[in-house]
């Protein structure tokens, strides 16, 4: 039961472009939804995150939308550049009992910016 | 500002054998959870500590266990080993109660292999 979906395994994206990765989610109990960027051999790079009132949240380059009707949420990156190349995961809170919260992830998209 | 560390960076195993594997959380953090990512995947959640007890559990048998100190880093305990738990096992850290307390923040994961 996959509740978090990123279905595209990769994406290229020539640089100064606008990257778009996409993530659906299914459980509408979540309520905060993060991305997450991967290099290899290192752990998650926390990115940005929004909140399941919002529907936008921007940080400099990073922008994240979020269509609760669709149960779907973006993240887009303008300018692109190559060092952005690396695996992007979307990442749900899901909330347990008390104060305790764990992370469901999607399977990640893979970024290519070419130069 | 020290982030999360982990230790050792690799390990090989057999199968049948017992391995741990230890977390450091960033600096002001006093949550630590756990997490599995296999090849192509992203992380799955094992069990997250606070105040050093187990508060939440994921989809793991009771091979894996865990614990944390009163300095708040952790270890992961993985009995019986089974091929299948070659992984890259990943730690968290957040600060439980607080604004941000979905926000956790990765090391750089253990890579477990099992022969």
């Amino acid at each position: 039961d996959q509740q978090v979906k990123q279905n595209s395994p990769s994406l290229s994206v020539q640089e100064g472009r606008i990257s778009i990765l996409n993530c659906d989610y299914t459980n509408s109990m979540f309520d905060y939804f993060l991305w997450y960027k991967k290099y290899p051999a290192e752990g998650p790079t926390f990115l940005i995150s929004i909140s399941s009132i919002k529907d936008k949240n921007e940080d400099g380059r990073f922008t994240v939308f979020l269509n609760k009707s669709a149960k779907h949420l973006s993240l887009h990156i303008v300018p692109s550049q190559p060092g952005d190349s690396a695996v992007y995961f979307c990442a749900a809170r899901a909330r347990g009992g008390g104060a305790t919260n764990k992370l469901i992830f999607g399977t990640g998209t893979l970024l290519a910016v070419q130069p | 500002d020290a982030g999360v560390t982990q230790s050792p960076t690799h390990l090989i195993k057999t199968r049948g054998q017992q391995v741990t594997l230890r977390c450091s959380p960033k600096s002001g953090h006093d949550t630590v959870s756990w997490y599995q990512q296999a090849l192509g995947q992203g992380p799955q959640f094992i069990f997250q500590y606070y105040e050093e007890e187990e508060r939440q559990r994921g989809n793991f048998p009771d091979r894996f266990s865990g614990h944390q100190f009163p300095n708040y880093s952790s270890e992961l305990n993985v009995n019986a080993l089974l091929l299948g738990d070659s992984a890259l096992y990943l730690c968290a850290s957040s600060l439980s109660g607080g604004p941000t307390s979905y926000e956790q923040y990765f090391g750089p994961g253990t890579r477990l292999t099992v022969t």
